[in-house]
């Protein structure tokens, strides 16, 4: 039963390109969460989606970041014109439907590195 | 929003040595999680425990709902458990709210 799968795993982009963050939640989960932790720092959550739907985005910022999670296919966090300060591990949870609390599983993280 | 504050902010034990980490929330919660993030980045679950207390192995936590906190015990611990632990919290939903964290060094 796999887990959270995140891809890439590192990711190196110049200042002004785009970054683009996969992530395929746990099998029979529809809930995606999307967090992002910058250095020696905890974990701040980014957005929340369904599928097809953005249910709660109050944590991105508010230029440059989005996020969709299909139909088909995994939830992508894309990230535009790249600043250093992107500089982050980003990392996916997934929580199953009709669980709401219920907990939280993480995929390890992309990490982000803008030269 | 909650505010989550996790103490102590670090902690150096030597191995077989046992330590409680503490976790409070301003509001009540209807969610909390505790995580190991081990020293290659990745967030490991421990524990689900919006009330009640649990055991794992070594493991084991406490929530005291109506008192606003959360408390993670380490018994007799090895190298393997260094890394930060995180508690994160959610008032309504999955949305956690994460803690600072506690940085845990276990020198053999």
């Amino acid at each position: 039963n796999a887990g959270v799968m995140q891809n890439p795993r590192h990711l190196v982009r110049r200042r002004g390109q785009e970054a683009r963050l996969r992530c395929s939640p746990m099998k029979g989960h529809s809930h995606v969460y999307w967090y992002r932790q910058l250095p020696e720092e905890g974990l701040k959550f980014m957005v929340y989606l369904q599928k097809e739907n953005i249910i709660d985005e109050s944590g991105m910022p508010k230029e440059r970041f989005s996020a969709e999670f299909p139909k088909e296919g995994p939830s992508i966090l894309r990230i535009q014109q790249v600043v250093r300060g992107d500089s982050a591990a980003y990392f996916c949870a997934s929580s199953p439907p009709r669980t709401d609390p219920g907990e939280l599983f993480f995929g390890e993280g992309s990490r982000l590195t803008v030269l | 929003g909650i505010q989550v504050e996790q103490s102590p902010p670090d902690l150096i034990l030597q191995e077989g040595a046992n330590s409680t980490l503490r976790c409070n929330f301003s509001d009540s919660v209807n969610n909390l999680q505790w995580f190991h993030q081990n020293p290659w980045g990745q967030l490991i679950n421990l524990f689900y425990i919006p009330s009640g207390t649990k055991q794992n192995g070594r493991l084991s936590a406490t929530t005291v709902a109506t008192e606003r906190y959360s408390l993670l015990y380490i018994s007799s611990s090895q190298t393997t458990d260094s890394g930060v632990y995180f508690c994160a919290v959610a008032e309504y939903g999955n949305k956690l709210v994460f803690g600072a964290g506690t940085i845990l060094r276990v020198k053999s």
